[in-house]
């Protein structure tokens, strides 16, 4: 399978706990985006990575929440300290280099915190 | 900030019926996709539109570019059940490479 890979597929914390979210793009992308999605909503912005760097993290929360893409290994995205709001589903996609806007989207991990 | 409203938010109709998805925003886009999600997966990108004007058409949906490169609509044909889903719009603007979505449309389509 050539597609983005997201695990966990689910995930389940109490409180205080943290969330460790893995998204390997599709083969030959370099450009990684995180989004999260609330029950019958859209899709909000969160991070922009590309190889080793973070190009926008402007929709991402300053405290308890970052995001890597580091040279070798998949993008991870980090939730410390989680609370009961942030149970969402976070969505993963990749796009390769040389924009087009077109991006490519894994199944989402679906965080539940108790 | 770029802000991407999609109407209506919720659609159900009958099958067979045609329907139209509004998709708009006060920025110019460089480009403006259409995604459909089902529920439990991730987004699946069905048409992309870069030209002011364009149409572009997947068997019974037709996509436009609005020519100020600022709206968009989805247009569908006959629905079908199996075009039950959430459509979402998406673009980014001024060379930009944040790919912003739209506030998505609940399309239910009963048999």
């Amino acid at each position: 399978n050539a597609g983005v890979m997201q695990n966990p597929r689910h995930l389940v914390r109490r409180r205080g706990q943290e969330a460790r979210l893995r998204c390997s793009p599709m083969k030959g992308h370099s450009h990684v985006y995180w989004y999260r999605q609330l029950p019958e909503e859209g899709l909000k912005f969160m991070v922009y990575l590309q190889k080793e760097n973070i190009i926008d993290e402007s929709g991402m929360p300053k405290e308890r929440f970052s995001a890597e893409f580091p040279k070798e290994g998949p993008s991870i995205l980090r939730i410390q300290q989680v609370v009961r709001g942030d149970s969402a589903a976070y969505f993963c996609a990749s796009s390769p280099a040389g924009y087009t806007g077109e991006l490519f989207f894994g199944e989402g991990s679906r965080l539940t915190v108790l | 900030t770029q802000l991407l409203e999609q109407s209506p938010q919720f659609l159900s109709i009958q099958e067979g019926e045609n329907l139209t998805v509004y998709c708009n925003s006060s920025s110019v886009f460089s480009s403006l996709q259409w995604y459909r999600q089902e529920p439990g997966e991730g987004p699946v990108l069905l048409v992309t539109v870069v030209t002011g004007g364009e149409v572009k058409k997947l068997k019974r949906l037709t996509f436009q570019f609005g020519d100020a490169r600022k709206d968009s609509s989805l247009h569908i044909t006959a629905a079908q059940p199996g075009d039950t889903g959430l459509y979402l719009c998406a673009g980014n603007s001024g060379g930009y490479q944040k790919v912003t979505f739209g506030t998505g449309t609940k399309l239910q389509v009963i048999p």
